[in-house]
């Protein structure tokens, strides 16, 4: 069964650098997605993206926040300058079309913000 | 209001139980509706969609109800590996954004 998988699954930073969230969507989604998940609370939303767009961003998703299709299999997303509470598990997720279309969830990359 | 709203438990209950979730969603515009599965650390997994007319999957019932705006989830005959947060979820964003509950735990137990 296809399945999103992400790079790396886990990631330690210091405060302030630049850290690279990879994910290899479903190869015949459309959509792309990034959620986020603080431990123990609940999962948010952060951005869509669809035809090398943002179509909708949260906004957690402020300026120090990217993302980019750099290929025809890659997605990724970027935090340019990490803080402590960006620390938390990231998780990428693809579907095949919006609305009742399913979205598929990558096993996340947790990352800790020293 | 939250956005999506649910009873955080946990529910423990004892191996052939029923067990029944419900969740509140404020945004009357919300076109669909999901329940997933999270185990501990691992990513969200979808276990069904939700249909106005109410839906069935073996032992999973999920039913709608746009007038209250309100979600639940009917399992029956709980197995211990039914053990998991369930998490109600809801598209706010017309196909771009789910929304997502803070979760229900369940603890199924022999």
């Amino acid at each position: 069964e296809p399945e999103v998988t992400q790079t790396p699954s886990h990631q330690v930073t210091q405060m302030g650098q630049e850290v690279i969230l990879r994910c290899v969507p479903i190869s015949n989604h459309l959509y792309f997605y990034w959620y986020r998940q603080i431990l123990g609370q609940k999962v948010e939303f952060l951005v869509s993206f669809y035809n090398n767009e943002i179509s909708e961003k949260s906004e957690i998703f402020d300026d120090q926040f990217s993302v980019e299709r750099p290929d025809g299999s890659n997605f990724t997303l970027k935090i340019r300058s990490t803080k402590l509470e960006d620390s938390a598990m990231y998780f990428c997720a693809s579907s095949a079309d919006r609305g009742r279309e399913t979205q598929y969830f990558g096993p996340g990359t947790r990352l800790l913000v020293l | 209001r939250k956005e999506v709203e649910q009873d955080p438990g946990p529910f423990n209950v004892p191996e052939g139980a029923t067990v029944a979730f419900n969740c509140t969603y404020s945004n009357s515009a919300s076109q669909s509706f999901f329940w997933y599965r999270q185990d501990c650390r691992k990513e969200p997994k979808l276990l069904m969609s939700v249909y106005s007319s109410g839906n069935e999957d073996g032992r999973f019932t999920a039913q709608l109800n746009r007038a209250s705006q309100y979600i639940s989830l009917l399992i029956r005959d709980s197995k211990l590996s039914d053990s998991a947060t369930y998490l109600c979820v809801v598209d706010t964003g017309g196909g771009n954004k789910l929304t997502f509950g803070t979760g229900t735990q369940l603890k199924v137990e022999l």
